[in-house]
């Protein structure tokens, strides 16, 4: 299993230009997630979806929008690039019942660095 | 509210000295969790404590969560520079698949 996929790695993009992160699962996880990780501020919930067809908001959502088509994917649409998107993103999936008890363990991808001009 | 306060933010270390992260909550948590990031890595789950007073180890860590489940700490005995990271506690608050993280330790270790 390659577990969760993140592309591209690294992008540098100019104000105002639109973009997509894309994030894939092979393991049928059916929650996903979106975090953006600043220096100091740990990670925060851009949005995060539940199956697919279903997404909601998390903590930051705004100038982002995800859709999730299949249990596969789920995308990070950036319309309006801004500086302060400038961060590294990461998609996270995990799955109900990978314990007796407590809340999901999130798998997380490699992340994306994200640097807006 | 649904923050989980960790302390301290930075931890600079020399080898072989212990080291120890608090992570602390206004209100009762029903589980917490630990992750741990490498420098220019990516989290990874380390362990999830849900009982109180519940003591965990896992080789030279120990990870405890407090009797009144508002506190958890992780303790890392006689560090080595393997152990250099960002260490984040993490909660779930009225559903169990939604994290909030908290913003961390870093920890770094002088060999």
């Amino acid at each position: 299993n390659a577990g969760v996929t993140q592309t591209p790695k690294f992008r540098i993009l100019k104000i105002g230009q639109s973009m997509t992160l894309q994030c894939t699962q092979d393991m049928n996880h059916n929650y996903m997630y979106w975090y953006r990780q600043d220096p100091g501020m740990g990670l925060k919930l851009i949005y995060y979806s539940v199956g697919a067809g279903i997404t909601d908001k998390g903590e930051v959502p705004n100038g982002y929008n995800v859709s999730r088509s299949t249990t596969e994917d789920f995308p990070l649409r950036l319309e309006l690039a801004a500086p302060s998107q400038t961060s590294v993103y990461f998609c996270a999936s995990s799955y109900d019942g990978q314990g007796r008890s407590g809340a999901n363990v999130l798998t997380f991808g490699a992340g994306s660095r994200l640097t807006v001009l | 509210g649904q923050q989980v306060m960790q302390i301290p933010q930075y931890q600079h270390v020399q080898e072989g000295e212990d080291f120890t992260t608090y992570c602390n909550s206004s209100t009762t948590l029903s589980n917490i969790q630990w992750y741990k990031q490498r420098p220019g890595g990516h989290p990874v789950f380390l362990i999830q404590l849900v009982k109180s007073g519940e003591v965990k180890k896992q080789k030279r860590l120990t990870f405890q969560f407090g009797e009144a489940k508002k506190n958890s700490s992780l303790h890392i005995t006689a560090t080595q520079t393997t152990d250099v990271g960002t260490y984040f506690c993490a909660r779930s608050g009225g559903s169990n698949y939604k994290l909030t993280f908290g913003k961390g330790t870093l920890l770094t270790v002088n060999p």
